[in-house]
């Protein structure tokens, strides 16, 4: 069964720096998605960014970006910039591409990060 | 463009008890999955629905059922209510084959 680890349970980052969130993957599939959905007090889940694991270039939204390193299982979570609307919980996500059980989201723990203004 | 839309908001029950819940999907989408989120913890899979059929299931009892209508809408039912079903119940709705999911705000179960 695939697992999703999120070993950072609570982050905090000044207004305007830079944090990283990490997550790692077990899995013996080739062909699958890696996610990153944030979920702000409000408890709406809102999709961040996307990534295949066919595509060896890094996804980016605006200052949002993952580092992929498909070896290693590893997929963090890059915030530029951070803003006080980042403050939420972060889940790290993972789903098949195909075969019995895809695209069904299977889910790390969250990390909560902390904006500070 | 309507996102996901989940009702009833908050919903408290009695041990025993049964109880429904429904999704609406994000204009355009044909496929609802349903998850449970405990305090404190990721969302887990429950089922997914598909052309009116269940297409998947995670490891949930046969107390928790669901049914997807002609409109694409969804229901989730759990019968015979514990304690530990107390969670926030989230729907998503995808396309079929397109791997993004978008979520509705959830509905809060207690079961007291």
């Amino acid at each position: 069964a695939q697992t999703v680890t999120q070993s950072q349970p609570e982050m905090s980052v000044q207004e305007a720096e830079t944090v990283t969130l990490s997550c790692t993957y077990d899995t013996s599939e080739n062909n699958y998605y890696l996610f990153w959905y944030k979920q702000p007090p409000s408890r709406q889940m809102i999709l961040v960014i996307r990534q295949e694991a066919y595509k060896q270039q890094n996804a980016t939204e605006n200052r949002f970006s993952v580092n992929f390193q498909k070896a290693a299982k590893s997929f963090s979570l890059k915030i530029s910039d951070s803003q006080l609307g980042d403050t939420a919980m972060y889940f790290c996500a993972y789903s098949r591409g195909s075969g019995a059980g895809s695209y069904q989201l299977t889910f790390g723990k969250g990390t909560k990060l902390s904006v500070i203004p | 463009d309507a996102g996901v839309t989940q009702s009833p908001t908050h919903l408290i029950k009695t041990r025993g008890q049964q109880v429904t819940l429904r999704c609406s999907p994000k204009s355009g989408h044909d496929t609802v999955s349903w998850y449970q989120q405990a305090l404190g913890q990721g969302p887990q899979f429950i089922f997914q629905y598909y052309e009116e059929e269940e297409r998947q299931r995670g490891n949930f009892p046969d107390r928790f059922s669901g049914h997807q209508f002609p409109n694409y809408s969804s229901e989730l039912n759990v019968n015979a209510l514990l304690l530990g079903d107390s969670a926030l119940y989230l729907c998503a709705s995808s396309l079929v084959g397109l791997s993004e999911q978008y979520f509705g705000p959830g509905t809060r179960l207690t079961v007291t």
